[in-house]
């Protein structure tokens, strides 16, 4: 079975700074890839996808993950994070082959101080 | 349109009562999942609807847990004589079916077991 890896349980960050966080998986096979954040008080959104071609995937608010094959990582990236992007971040993995359900790292609480 | 909605947002039940969960999926996507969020396992995955198939129960933790959805439609999540183990955010998620796999989702319900 696979499984998803976020090494980051809390991030915090000043307003402007660079954010980067990191999702492993382990399944060697086809894989679908995304991003969901949860913000405070609020549900799951998605935040990007990747399901094939080009290995960096743009997404909403000015995030941007790259898959990388050999690495089995999906690291999501802003350049730079406003007091807005604070949330909890999850990495999520689909096997192509292994049904339609997603499996979840353990997420990121990431703090962006004003 | 209208998103995924769930009832109720918060349930607060006594041990050994069983409780029932209701999600109703997006108009016309054919897939429906439901999640558990909980502080000592994260985001896990319980069962799935496709269609008319037989559902995929793979993630259910155990006998006490069961669902259903008629019509292809509206799902019921039961869980029977609860235990303070199962108190956890459950959400409920629907995608447009096979071959599209992004999973769109409710706002969850707050089950607390005393």
């Amino acid at each position: 079975a696979q499984s998803v890896s976020q090494h980051n349980h809390h991030v915090i960050l000043s307003e402007a700074a660079s954010l980067e966080l990191g999702c492993n998986y382990s399944y060697g096979g086809t894989v679908n890839l995304f991003w969901y954040v949860q913000y405070p008080g609020q549900h799951l959104q998605l935040l990007l996808k990747y399901f094939s071609g080009d290995p960096l995937v743009k997404g909403i608010k000015g995030f941007e993950a790259e898959f990388i094959k050999s690495k089995f990582s999906f690291n999501l990236r802003k350049p730079s994070v406003q007091w807005s992007d604070t949330a909890e971040y999850f990495c999520a993995v689909n096997a192509a082959n292994a049904g339609n359900m997603l499996t979840f790292g353990g997420g990121t609480r990431l703090m962006v101080k004003p | 349109g209208a998103g995924v909605s769930q009832s109720p947002s918060n349930k607060v039940t006594e041990k050994g009562k069983d409780v029932e969960l209701r999600c109703d999926p997006i108009s016309g996507h054919t897939a429906l999942y439901w999640y558990r969020q909980s502080l000592g396992q994260g985001l896990e995955f319980l069962i799935y609807f496709q269609g008319n198939s037989a559902p995929d129960k793979s993630g259910l933790p155990s006998d006490r847990f069961s669902a259903e959805r008629t019509g292809g439609s509206v799902s019921t999540l039961t869980i029977q004589r609860t235990q303070q183990e199962d108190s956890a955010v459950y959400l409920c998620a629907s995608s447009r079916g096979w071959g599209s796999y992004e999973q769109y989702f409710g706002p969850g319900t707050r089950l607390t077991v005393t």
